[in-house]
């Protein structure tokens, strides 16, 4: 079975400039998060989707950030304009039986 | 104040040796579960561990294993046998309520297993 995937891998671009991330979660999983880790501090949760439905947004930064999952399969999320504090690493994950959630590679973001 | 607290920044152990990785957690919801993660330099999360607050066991899976103690609030990590695979990032989390609910997570400790 495949894992959490998400695209592209690294990501660099200039402040001002857009990004789309994407995540492709486990299949049958319907809940799917956005979580990021900016250098040297937590992980921190952005969204949570239920099918394509947004759970809870609670963490997104601000409105720069626009997230979606239509169909309810893969999610993207895209950062206009990006800012240099944006940097860092993007994780998307997707719900298990007991909620462990699978957790893909990550997407490491540049911002310059 | 810290969900989930994590006071070992970096950890050294000589391979073979069993290491304990500490994590305490506060939440005022009855049903909780607690998670450990492990981040390779390559950068993907690796789900170890889960333990429910009211699973009566600890949880165990191979070489892992998680001392809950419920009354202190703690969730350490317990990995025998060290090897030099397992050095990494451990991140400690918590999931409040029973729900698919989000994480919360840890800073995170190094640990470096030397030969």
């Amino acid at each position: 079975e495949a894992g959490v995937t998400q695209f592209p891998s690294h990501s660099v671009i200039e402040k001002g400039q857009t990004v789309t991330l994407r995540c492709d979660p486990i299949s049958g999983h319907d809940n799917l998060y956005w979580y990021r880790r900016v250098m040297g501090k937590e992980i921190k949760f952005l969204l949570h989707f239920v099918k394509e439905s947004k759970q809870d947004e609670s963490g997104m930064p601000n409105n720069r950030f626009l997230a979606e999952r239509t169909g309810g399969t893969y999610s993207t999320l895209k950062v206009q304009p990006a800012e240099l504090e944006d940097s860092g690493v993007y994780f998307c994950a997707s719900s298990g039986r007991w909620n462990e959630q699978f957790f893909g590679p990550g997407t490491r973001l540049t911002v310059l | 104040a810290q969900k989930i607290t994590q006071t070992q920044p970096g950890m050294f152990v000589q391979e073979k040796e069993a290491v304990t990785l500490d994590c305490t957690y506060d939440t005022s919801d009855p049903s909780y579960g607690l998670f450990w993660y492990k981040q390779p330099s390559s950068g993907e999360m690796i789900f170890l561990i889960y333990q429910g607050s009211y699973d009566q066991q600890n949880a165990t899976e191979g070489r892992y294993s998680l001392n809950f103690q419920k009354a202190r609030k703690s969730a350490n990590l317990v990995i025998s046998a060290s090897q030099l695979g397992d050095s990494a990032m451990y991140f400690c989390a918590m999931r409040e309520g029973s729900g698919y609910s989000t994480l919360t997570f840890g800073k995170g400790t190094m640990l470096l297993v030397s030969p």
